[in-house]
């Protein structure tokens, strides 16, 4: 079946500092969303990309659809202590269901 | 933005009861609701789509008489964890899709610890 590689696996980062992201795929995916999960908690969508190429923000979060469809990154700028949670990468294609990534634990030392 | 809520938010049972767990869409309706199932540092694991209306598909290896699905409404869908063992405890949580079905906004999670 289709599987996300998702890396780092976990990432520990001053505040204040920028944070990179991705999701690489074997196969080809027509979405891809990033999604925020804290303690307890049920996944956040945070962007959502339909189009190759695409380069979506929303606040200090960046994320694009790579081009051969089959990656995606996010970043996070100017990193703050509510960062804090686990990011996950999901990608979807045809008629199955959403696919996702292991998850990136962020840990912000303030 | 889309809200998807989920009652109750954390459960106890004894090995042996069932337990139903209870999603729904606030403020849109969702003709396909997914549950999911979540062990500790683990990833989100589909267990059956739900179709208003309709029977649930499930995943391979998801046990339909064990893990029972209704979707009554275009709101509500209920996971009924049938004869739970301890084996069965573990954070499950619903989405559902608003406008795009791969577009899916994920209630808060069902806390469920079997003794």
């Amino acid at each position: 079946g289709q599987q996300l590689n998702q890396s780092p696996q976990s990432m520990f980062i001053q505040e204040g500092e920028d944070v990179s992201m991705n999701c690489t795929s074997s196969s080809i995916f027509n979405t891809w969303l990033w999604y925020k999960q804290d303690p307890g908690e049920g996944p956040v969508l945070l962007i959502a990309l339909y189009k190759a190429g695409e380069l979506t923000s929303n606040g200090r979060l960046t994320a694009q659809f790579g081009i051969t469809r089959k990656d995606s990154f996010l970043n996070i700028s100017a990193s703050i202590p509510s960062d804090v949670g686990i990011y996950f990468c999901a990608g979807h294609s045809g008629n199955t269901p959403l696919v996702f990534g292991k998850g990136t634990r962020l840990s912000v030392i303030a | 933005g889309a809200v998807v809520s989920q009652h109750p938010s954390r459960v106890i049972c004894k090995s042996g009861t069932s337990v139903k767990i209870e999603c729904r869409s606030l403020d849109f309706q969702a003709t396909t609701m997914f549950w999911y199932r979540q062990f500790p540092k683990q990833s989100l694991m589909l267990m059956a789509t739900s179709n208003e209306g309709s029977k649930a598909t499930y995943e391979q290896g998801v046990e339909k008489d064990k893990f029972l699905i209704n979707h009554a409404s275009l709101t509500l869908s209920t996971l009924t964890v049938t004869s739970a063992h301890p084996e069965d405890s573990s954070f499950y949580i619903c989405s559902a899709g608003v406008f795009t079905v791969e577009t899916q906004y994920f209630g808060p999670g069902t806390r469920l610890l079997v003794l």
